[in-house]
């Protein structure tokens, strides 16, 4: 099935550990996006990929970095910096055609500190 | 830069009722999407909208891009229990590489 898939699905960290949260897409798109939702809020971006080997800081990317060597792949990998990492984490992908963009989520990672 | 208002934020109602919701902004969008979220999953689209005045229709659920392009809305008729969760409206910003999400209005279904 056509999809995102995030992994895994909890994930625990310990204080001073770096921690890398997989996301893959089989939709052939060329955008990735990671979020942070907290407890009853909404989503914010922390960064952002338009194509391969290129990707921009959203509007909390302190304490995360990420990568994408593959137009499949965007893993976020939340460090040591990022001093309150608990949270949903949601990957999404998009494709544009024309004027319509719509963004596609995976079923999101929830990171806790031990 | 552009910003998406939800409101009500959180709407308690008995199964059966409907439910009414809305999304304005001081910028016009072009296209204006509805999303759901399911209590530990991650936002599943539910509507997306591409022309001012546009009403469009997905089972129990009707949304429509305000013909000022600022506004949407988006009704829930005869809920039911399932329905709970959390309905996101967004928007691509100027430029669409990104999107932007209103905060939320949380659903709860009373049986």
């Amino acid at each position: 099935d056509g999809g995102i898939t995030q992994s895994p699905k909890y994930l625990f960290r310990k204080e001073g550990q770096n921690v890398t949260l997989s996301c893959e897409q089989n939709l052939n798109h060329d955008a990735m996006y990671w979020y942070r939702q907290d407890p009853g809020q909404g989503l914010r971006l922390i960064y952002y990929s338009q194509i391969v080997n290129d990707f921009q800081k959203g509007d909390i990317a302190e304490g995360y970095s990420v990568s994408r060597e593959k137009k499949e792949s965007f893993p976020l990998t939340v460090t040591s910096a990022q001093k309150n990492p608990t949270a949903f984490y949601l990957c999404a992908s998009s494709m544009t055609r024309g004027a319509k963009t719509i963004q596609y989520f995976g079923a999101g990672t929830r990171l806790s500190v031990l | 830069g552009q910003q998406l208002n939800q409101s009500p934020q959180s709407m308690f109602i008995q199964e059966g009722e409907d439910v009414s919701m809305n999304c304005t902004s001081s910028s016009i969008f072009n296209t204006w999407l509805w999303y759901k979220q399911d209590p530990g999953e991650g936002p599943v689209l539910l509507i997306a909208l591409y022309k001012a005045g546009e009403l469009t229709s997905n089972g129990r659920l009707t949304a429509q891009f305000g013909i000022t392009r600022k506004d949407s809305f988006l009704n829930i008729s005869a809920s039911i229990p399932s329905d709970v969760g959390i309905y996101f409206c967004a928007g691509p910003n100027t430029g669409g590489f990104k999107t932007i999400f209103g905060a939320g209005t949380r659903l709860f279904v009373k049986a």
